[in-house]
């Protein structure tokens, strides 16, 4: 049972704009960065946002990440049928003292 | 270029020792720290530890401490992950990942390993 709460699966269809969210609480969230990493099937995780908003290089503009309190979110615009992947987001947890993912959102293209 | 190379499949009966590893090259291996992250069949991403090459401390999630080790080779440029003692629950795919400096403890896991799957079965 993650401590940050994530929906299992979003759809959406081609070109279409798809948010997934991701809810915790003070203790992770609402004081520390939030990371979101994508997952495509039989693949190793991808880092996508960092840092709440911020792309590396060589992620598309399509994909960007906002935060407000306790939650955050990972927007996909114009989506695509290569974006069909699981999605985590991930953040500290001061009363775990560790690093937490979320149990990741399946995003089906159809 | 960045690369982090994991050792391969392995088929292990409970009760047997392991240790895997990862080899890191493109970039100064003391300068960022290495974790290991586990994903059971069909689940999801769980941070188990991680290592400072520079001096070799290590961190481990509550979850894995005492049930694994980390460990890591500055002349190799490679990091370690390690059971004494395993157990059918331990299958899984097991990845290590960069883990960026500036961002000290936070999950910024910017490169990562292919993973190596660990199957546990009598």
């Amino acid at each position: 049972q993650s401590v940050l709460t994530q929906p299992p699966s979003a759809s959406g269809t081609p070109g279409q704009r798809v948010t997934i969210s991701c809810s915790g609480s003070s203790s992770n969230i609402g004081s520390h960065y939030v990371y979101w990493y994508q997952q495509v099937p039989g693949t190793a995780p991808k880092l996508l946002i960092y840092r709440d908003d911020q792309r590396p290089s060589g992620v598309p503009d399509r994909f960007s990440g906002s935060k407000s309190g306790t939650s955050a979110s990972l927007a996909i615009s114009g989506l695509r049928s290569e974006d069909e992947a699981d999605y985590y987001c991930a953040a500290w947890d001061d009363s775990l003292s560790e690093s937490v993912f979320g149990p990741g959102t399946k995003v089906t293209v159809l | 270029e960045v690369q982090l190379v994991q050792s391969g499949a392995e088929v292990k009966k409970p009760g047997e020792s392991l240790r895997i590893f990862c080899k890191a090259s493109g970039y100064s291996f003391t300068s960022d720290r290495i974790s290991w992250v586990r994903q059971m069949p069909g689940k999801g991403l769980e941070w188990m530890g991680r290592i400072d090459p520079i001096d070799s401390s290590t961190d481990y999630s509550p979850s894995f401490q005492g049930h694994v080790t980390i460990s890591a080779d500055r002349s190799t440029s490679t990091a370690y992950l390690q059971w004494s003692s395993l157990k059918a629950s331990d299958t899984g795919i097991y990845y290590c990942a960069r883990q960026w400096a500036r961002d000290g403890y936070y999950p910024h896991f910017d490169y990562w390993g292919q993973g190596a799957l660990v199957t546990v079965s009598s």
